[in-house]
Formats: structure tokens, C-alpha cells, sequence
């Protein structure tokens, strides 16, 4: 099984600072990486797909990069309605597995 | 637009069974893959099963190996899981989703004495 790290497990930052989040796979998944955002009391919702490919309606300020075992999720200028918990997952190889997430806190 | 929409969420004793279904519109069922993916109180996703489209190949968590069961019914553009044996530990909210881009609301498993 591939076992995603992600770090850290929380952030607090302010408005318009800049976002790094970080995850690490156990073993090479190639660009097979999605990032996933949950904000409190609703579904999860895809951000990003095959490591860096923005998904349908997600702004600008979201990218992300990396492949083989280490990828980063970048909000270019955080604001108020990024608070969430932050997933990465992978569909190198099943079964499919999800990071631990990352919490981002707004100061 | 894609919609999809669980059902069948409830308490159950430990050691029970119950069957949870995805009712699925908006796209051509039968040919996109389909997951559940579960997430206990308070804690993170954790992927389930997978079933493929046309040829159903399945995939499951070890987790829930030999315990539960997914299936489709691509005439009534619907996904299922059969939940067997279930533990206290089984306790979570339970999504399907498709491409992780589309996602139902969710239906609550409370497993408990």
C-alpha cells in the first residue's frame, strides 16, 4: 500500500500570505496525485488532478506541482474562504490511498 | 449537471449488515468508474471500493475485504454497497464519487450496541 505523508497537519496563516502544503508518497506514483479540499460540514471537492491540472472552477491562486514522491499544493494568496482541511490521494496503484490532510487555519 | 445522491444511512448493531445505494444522473452511467469513500467522525477520507464501468472490475480497501460488496446497476444508474459483519470501527459518513470530481452529500453508518 502506498502511504501518503502529508505535511504539516496544520497551518495558520493570514489573509494573502502565500501556502505551501506538502505530500510525500511512499513510492513513485508518477504524476497520479489529486488534491482534494473539505471544507467543514460539506463534501469533499477535487482542486487539482494528475499532480498539476486545475480542476473545472477553481481559481487561479490553486496550483500544484511535483511527481514521483513529492508534490506540493501552492494558494498563491490565501483568503478568509480557504479554511479547510486539504487531502492529496493517489490512483498510482490500488488500493487508492488518501493523505492524512492538512488543516489551514485563518489568523 | 451531475448529481448523486445516497441512501440507506442508519444505526445497526455490531455484527449487522446494510446496503447503501448512489443514485446517479446528470452523465452515461455505464461509463465512469464509481468509489465509495468513508470518513469517521472527526477524521479523514479513506477510499473503499471501487467498481469500473462497463466490465466492472472491482477493487477493494483491506479494510473491508470480505465484508463488503460493491455492485452497479447501470440500467438503473445506480451503485450499491452491501455492508457485512460491520464493527463499531465501520462508523462514518460513506461517499460515492466519481473522477473525485463529483460527489454525493453523503449517508451516516452508525455502527453501535
Amino acid at each position: 500500500e502506498i502511504v501518503l505523508t502529508q505535511s504539516p497537519a496544520t497551518l495558520s496563516l493570514s489573509p494573502g500570505e502565500r501556502v505551501t502544503l506538502s505530500c510525500r508518497a511512499s513510492q513513485s506514483i508518477s504524476s497520479y496525485l489529486a488534491w482534494l479540499q473539505q471544507k467543514p460540514g460539506q463534501a469533499p471537492r477535487l482542486l487539482i488532478y494528475d499532480a498539476s491540472n486545475r480542476a473545472t472552477g477553481i481559481p487561479a491562486r490553486f496550483s500544484g506541482s511535483g511527481s514521483g514522491t513529492d508534490f506540493t499544493l501552492t494558494i498563491s494568496s490565501l483568503e478568509p474562504e480557504d479554511l479547510a482541511v486539504y487531502y492529496c490521494q493517489q490512483r498510482s496503484t490500488w488500493p487508492l490511498t488518501f493523505g492524512g490532510g492538512t488543516k489551514v487555519e485563518i489568523k | 449537471e451531475v448529481q448523486l445522491v445516497e441512501s440507506g444511512g442508519g444505526l445497526v448493531q455490531p455484527g449487522g449488515s446494510l446496503r447503501l445505494s448512489c443514485a446517479a444522473s446528470g452523465f452515461i452511467f455505464s461509463s465512469y468508474g464509481m468509489n465509495w469513500v468513508r470518513q469517521a467522525p472527526g477524521k479523514g477520507l479513506e477510499w473503499v471500493s471501487h467498481i469500473t464501468g462497463r466490465d466492472s472490475n472491482i477493487y477493494y480497501a483491506d479494510s473491508v475485504k470480505g465484508r463488503f460488496t460493491i455492485s452497479r446497476d447501470n440500467a438503473r444508474n445506480s451503485l450499491y454497497l452491501q455492508m457485512n459483519s460491520l464493527r463499531v470501527e465501520d462508523t462514518a459518513v460513506y461517499y460515492c464519487a466519481r473522477d473525485w470530481a463529483y460527489w454525493g452529500q453523503g449517508t451516516l453508518v452508525t455502527v453501535s450496541s
